[in-house]
């Protein structure tokens, strides 16, 4: 089972641009990676998931180096309410069920 | 529709109760988690469901007993439970595949007393 490693915390103002890089070293050739959000006292929520290369959706921008060893989650313009724990997941691929390992998580704090 | 719920949003229990959570989705998902979140640290897997059969047992204590009514229910029942127990316990769902998104619900907030 992959293991990701992230920053436990980071620290940001508000409208600037937040990258959080998680490592996976022993990524498995059919994992994709995930990242979700959470906000104190609610459920995580998905942001992105990506395989290789680049991946955009309205919220944030997924980059995954060749080797996928790596990911860096990047949130453009952060405001005050993207203060929230990320987490990087790498999924398992086993047939029964969707099996996620939620890693440490980086806590972002975005002041004003 | 694409909410997952979870009831009642807070428990207290004495470690002699016996108590349930219950968790609904109605987005047609065929797999559903159990997570267990002590403060500040990550969700951890305790059960996975598909399609309506357990498949993942994360060597959970046998003082929790998950249960899967029908493919929108999932329900958790707690005995004999210890303080060390108390946590968030969080309910997903996904579609039934592989590598999916997975919908959580807000939690349940557990204190055993």
């Amino acid at each position: 089972l992959a293991k990701t490693t992230q920053p436990i915390s980071m620290d940001s103002y508000e409208g600037q641009e937040v990258n959080i890089t998680c490592s996976h070293n022993n990524i498995a050739t059919n994992d994709y990676i995930t990242w979700y959000q959470q906000f104190p006292s609610q459920g995580p929520r998905f942001i992105i998931q990506g395989y290789k290369t680049k991946v955009t959706n309205e919220v944030a921008s997924l980059f995954i180096p060749a080797d996928r060893k790596s990911s860096t989650l990047s949130l453009p313009r952060v405001s005050l309410s993207d203060t929230a724990v990320y987490y990087c997941l790498v999924g398992d691929s086993g047939a029964a069920g969707n099996k996620l390992t939620f890693g440490g998580g980086t806590r972002v704090l975005v002041k004003p | 529709d694409t909410e997952v719920t979870q009831t009642p949003k807070h428990l207290v229990m004495g470690m002699t109760n016996k108590k349930s959570l219950k968790c609904e989705q109605h987005m047609g998902h065929r797999a559903m988690y159990w997570y267990k979140q002590k403060a500040k640290k990550p969700p951890e897997l305790m059960f996975v469901y598909s399609y309506e059969k357990l498949s993942i047992n994360e060597s959970v204590p046998s003082r929790f007993s998950p249960e899967c009514p029908n493919s929108s229910l999932l329900n958790l029942h707690l005995h004999a439970l210890q303080p060390e127990d108390s946590a968030l316990y969080l309910c997903a769902s996904s579609q039934g595949g592989t590598q999916e998104t997975q919908y959580f619900g807000p939690g349940t907030r557990l204190l055993v007393l």
